[in-house]
Protein backbone atom coordinates (compact mmCIF):
# COMPACT_ATOMS: atom_id res chain seq x y z
CA UNK A 1 0.00 0.00 0.00
CA UNK A 2 0.74 3.62 -0.05
CA UNK A 3 3.23 5.09 2.80
CA UNK A 4 5.02 8.50 3.52
CA UNK A 5 8.35 8.72 5.32
CA UNK A 6 9.34 11.54 7.27
CA UNK A 7 12.18 12.89 9.39
CA UNK A 8 11.59 12.44 12.86
CA UNK A 9 12.21 15.40 15.50
CA UNK A 10 12.22 17.89 16.68
CA UNK A 11 13.74 19.88 14.57
CA UNK A 12 15.85 22.76 16.18
CA UNK A 13 16.76 25.85 14.33
CA UNK A 14 17.56 29.58 15.14
CA UNK A 15 15.61 32.23 13.74
CA UNK A 16 16.52 32.68 10.03
CA UNK A 17 18.30 29.42 9.89
CA UNK A 18 17.31 27.35 6.61
CA UNK A 19 15.00 24.04 6.35
CA UNK A 20 14.73 21.40 5.25
CA UNK A 21 12.13 18.64 6.24
CA UNK A 22 12.81 15.68 4.29
CA UNK A 23 9.84 13.70 2.84
CA UNK A 24 10.15 10.38 0.49
CA UNK A 25 6.86 8.44 -0.35
CA UNK A 26 5.90 5.28 -1.96
CA UNK A 27 2.91 4.88 -3.95
CA UNK A 28 0.81 2.27 -6.75
CA UNK A 29 -0.45 5.58 -9.07
CA UNK A 30 0.22 8.62 -9.74
CA UNK A 31 0.04 10.28 -6.13
CA UNK A 32 -0.55 14.37 -5.63
CA UNK A 33 1.65 15.21 -2.99
CA UNK A 34 0.51 17.53 -0.08
CA UNK A 35 2.18 19.39 3.12
CA UNK A 36 0.05 20.30 6.10
CA UNK A 37 0.62 21.94 9.05
CA UNK A 38 -0.33 22.09 12.42
CA UNK A 39 -0.11 25.09 15.11
CA UNK A 40 -0.65 24.07 18.79
CA UNK A 41 -4.27 23.53 19.33
CA UNK A 42 -5.40 23.91 15.72
CA UNK A 43 -6.36 21.63 13.11
CA UNK A 44 -4.57 20.94 9.78
CA UNK A 45 -3.89 23.53 7.11
CA UNK A 46 -2.84 22.54 4.04
CA UNK A 47 0.36 24.61 3.19
CA UNK A 48 1.39 23.46 -0.21
CA UNK A 49 0.81 20.49 -3.15
CA UNK A 50 2.04 19.74 -6.28
CA UNK A 51 0.09 17.43 -8.22
CA UNK A 52 2.44 15.88 -11.09
CA UNK A 53 6.36 15.35 -11.57
CA UNK A 54 8.08 18.28 -11.39
CA UNK A 55 5.90 20.44 -9.92
CA UNK A 56 6.74 22.90 -6.96
CA UNK A 57 4.26 23.91 -4.43
CA UNK A 58 5.07 27.17 -2.54
CA UNK A 59 3.43 28.92 0.32
CA UNK A 60 4.37 31.68 3.02
CA UNK A 61 8.41 31.13 1.51
CA UNK A 62 8.00 27.46 1.98
CA UNK A 63 8.78 25.33 -0.97
CA UNK A 64 8.00 21.71 -2.52
CA UNK A 65 9.33 20.08 -5.27
CA UNK A 66 7.65 16.85 -6.51
CA UNK A 67 10.94 14.57 -7.33
CA UNK A 68 9.41 11.43 -9.32
CA UNK A 69 12.81 9.95 -9.56
CA UNK A 70 13.54 9.94 -6.16
CA UNK A 71 10.24 9.48 -5.09
CA UNK A 72 10.54 12.65 -2.64
CA UNK A 73 8.82 15.67 -1.25
CA UNK A 74 11.36 17.89 0.50
CA UNK A 75 10.33 20.89 2.14
CA UNK A 76 12.31 23.68 2.51
CA UNK A 77 12.67 27.51 3.76
CA UNK A 78 14.97 30.10 3.54
CA UNK A 79 14.76 31.57 6.37
CA UNK A 80 12.73 30.31 9.09
CA UNK A 81 10.69 32.25 11.86
CA UNK A 82 9.55 31.70 15.45
CA UNK A 83 5.85 31.72 14.19
CA UNK A 84 6.77 28.49 11.78
CA UNK A 85 7.22 26.96 15.26
CA UNK A 86 4.49 23.37 14.08
CA UNK A 87 4.20 19.92 13.49
CA UNK A 88 4.61 18.96 9.64
CA UNK A 89 2.46 16.50 7.97
CA UNK A 90 3.60 15.27 4.66
CA UNK A 91 0.78 13.29 2.59
CA UNK A 92 0.11 11.75 -0.23
CA UNK A 93 -3.72 11.34 -2.30
CA UNK A 94 -3.63 8.38 -4.56
CA UNK A 95 -7.35 8.41 -6.18
CA UNK A 96 -5.97 6.56 -9.45
CA UNK A 97 -4.46 3.97 -7.57
CA UNK A 98 -7.59 3.36 -5.47
CA UNK A 99 -7.33 5.18 -2.17
CA UNK A 100 -9.30 8.05 -1.90
CA UNK A 101 -7.89 9.04 1.85
CA UNK A 102 -4.81 11.09 2.83
CA UNK A 103 -1.94 8.87 3.87
CA UNK A 104 -0.19 10.87 6.17
CA UNK A 105 3.96 10.51 7.45
CA UNK A 106 4.28 10.52 11.20
CA UNK A 107 4.99 14.61 11.06
CA UNK A 108 7.94 16.33 12.27
CA UNK A 109 7.98 18.98 15.40
CA UNK A 110 9.57 22.35 13.97
CA UNK A 111 11.12 24.14 17.24
CA UNK A 112 12.42 27.68 15.76
CA UNK A 113 14.46 29.38 18.61
CA UNK A 114 15.22 33.37 19.00
CA UNK B 1 -13.22 32.23 3.25
CA UNK B 2 -15.00 29.17 3.04
CA UNK B 3 -13.58 26.39 6.11
CA UNK B 4 -15.13 23.05 7.65
CA UNK B 5 -16.91 23.74 10.96
CA UNK B 6 -16.87 21.06 13.68
CA UNK B 7 -18.84 20.97 16.70
CA UNK B 8 -18.40 20.21 19.59
CA UNK B 9 -14.93 21.28 19.95
CA UNK B 10 -14.12 18.66 23.14
CA UNK B 11 -16.53 15.50 24.02
CA UNK B 12 -16.08 13.34 27.06
CA UNK B 13 -18.11 10.55 26.96
CA UNK B 14 -18.13 7.40 28.93
CA UNK B 15 -16.94 3.67 28.06
CA UNK B 16 -19.82 1.96 26.27
CA UNK B 17 -21.83 5.43 25.65
CA UNK B 18 -22.60 6.04 21.93
CA UNK B 19 -21.30 9.45 20.50
CA UNK B 20 -21.89 11.64 17.43
CA UNK B 21 -19.57 14.34 16.09
CA UNK B 22 -20.55 16.79 13.98
CA UNK B 23 -19.28 18.43 10.63
CA UNK B 24 -20.48 21.58 8.11
CA UNK B 25 -18.14 20.48 5.12
CA UNK B 26 -17.13 24.06 2.54
CA UNK B 27 -20.71 24.05 0.91
CA UNK B 28 -20.17 23.41 -3.18
CA UNK B 29 -17.48 20.46 -2.03
CA UNK B 30 -18.72 16.99 -3.21
CA UNK B 31 -16.41 14.68 -0.97
CA UNK B 32 -16.10 14.39 2.93
CA UNK B 33 -13.44 12.41 4.93
CA UNK B 34 -13.30 11.54 8.94
CA UNK B 35 -9.32 10.94 9.94
CA UNK B 36 -8.14 10.58 13.66
CA UNK B 37 -5.59 11.35 15.12
CA UNK B 38 -4.36 9.79 18.48
CA UNK B 39 -1.92 11.86 20.93
CA UNK B 40 1.45 12.28 19.65
CA UNK B 41 0.62 9.63 16.83
CA UNK B 42 -0.03 10.38 12.53
CA UNK B 43 -3.02 11.32 11.45
CA UNK B 44 -5.18 8.24 9.75
CA UNK B 45 -8.21 7.60 7.28
CA UNK B 46 -11.13 6.55 8.64
CA UNK B 47 -14.01 7.01 5.80
CA UNK B 48 -14.43 8.45 2.53
CA UNK B 49 -18.20 9.58 1.42
CA UNK B 50 -19.15 10.68 -1.98
CA UNK B 51 -22.10 10.92 -3.97
CA UNK B 52 -24.20 9.81 -0.81
CA UNK B 53 -22.69 6.53 -0.01
CA UNK B 54 -19.36 5.38 1.39
CA UNK B 55 -16.93 5.17 -1.01
CA UNK B 56 -13.28 3.73 0.88
CA UNK B 57 -13.24 2.77 4.31
CA UNK B 58 -9.66 1.84 6.22
CA UNK B 59 -9.12 -1.03 8.86
CA UNK B 60 -9.88 1.01 11.87
CA UNK B 61 -13.56 1.87 10.45
CA UNK B 62 -15.37 -1.18 11.77
CA UNK B 63 -18.84 -1.85 12.66
CA UNK B 64 -18.87 0.22 15.30
CA UNK B 65 -17.97 2.99 13.35
CA UNK B 66 -21.01 4.98 10.99
CA UNK B 67 -21.77 7.82 8.65
CA UNK B 68 -24.10 9.79 7.14
CA UNK B 69 -25.08 13.06 5.42
CA UNK B 70 -28.59 13.91 6.95
CA UNK B 71 -29.21 16.88 5.21
CA UNK B 72 -27.33 19.07 2.75
CA UNK B 73 -25.05 20.31 5.22
CA UNK B 74 -23.91 18.22 7.87
CA UNK B 75 -21.91 15.25 7.83
CA UNK B 76 -21.62 13.21 10.94
CA UNK B 77 -19.37 10.23 12.80
CA UNK B 78 -21.09 7.99 14.75
CA UNK B 79 -19.45 5.89 17.50
CA UNK B 80 -22.04 3.34 18.54
CA UNK B 81 -20.19 2.24 21.62
CA UNK B 82 -17.15 3.75 22.47
CA UNK B 83 -13.81 1.85 23.64
CA UNK B 84 -11.05 3.54 25.87
CA UNK B 85 -9.02 3.11 22.32
CA UNK B 86 -11.79 5.51 20.84
CA UNK B 87 -9.70 8.78 22.58
CA UNK B 88 -8.66 10.88 19.30
CA UNK B 89 -8.85 13.74 17.97
CA UNK B 90 -10.84 13.30 15.36
CA UNK B 91 -10.67 15.49 11.87
CA UNK B 92 -13.69 15.98 9.06
CA UNK B 93 -12.64 17.26 5.69
CA UNK B 94 -13.71 17.94 2.48
CA UNK B 95 -12.92 18.70 -1.09
CA UNK B 96 -14.16 19.43 -4.49
CA UNK B 97 -12.27 16.29 -5.73
CA UNK B 98 -10.21 14.17 -4.37
CA UNK B 99 -6.88 15.56 -4.79
CA UNK B 100 -6.93 18.43 -2.17
CA UNK B 101 -8.84 18.12 0.68
CA UNK B 102 -9.38 20.90 3.45
CA UNK B 103 -9.67 19.91 7.58
CA UNK B 104 -11.58 21.21 10.09
CA UNK B 105 -10.52 21.80 13.55
CA UNK B 106 -10.86 18.60 15.01
CA UNK B 107 -13.16 17.35 17.81
CA UNK B 108 -10.98 15.57 20.44
CA UNK B 109 -13.24 12.64 22.26
CA UNK B 110 -12.01 11.66 25.30
CA UNK B 111 -13.63 8.72 27.20
CA UNK B 112 -13.41 7.70 30.40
Amino acid sequence: GDSVTQMEGPVTLSEEAFLTINCTYTATGYPSLFWYVQYPGEGLQLLLKATKADDKGSNKGFEATYRKETTSFHLEKGSVQVSDSAVYFCALSDPGGGADGLTFGKGTHLIIQP
Amino acid sequence: EPEVTQTPSHQVTQMGQEVILRCVPISNHLYFYWYRQILGQKVEFLVSFYNNEISEKSEIFDDQFSVERPDGSNFTLKIRSTKLEDSAMYFCASSLSPYEQYFGPGTRLTVT
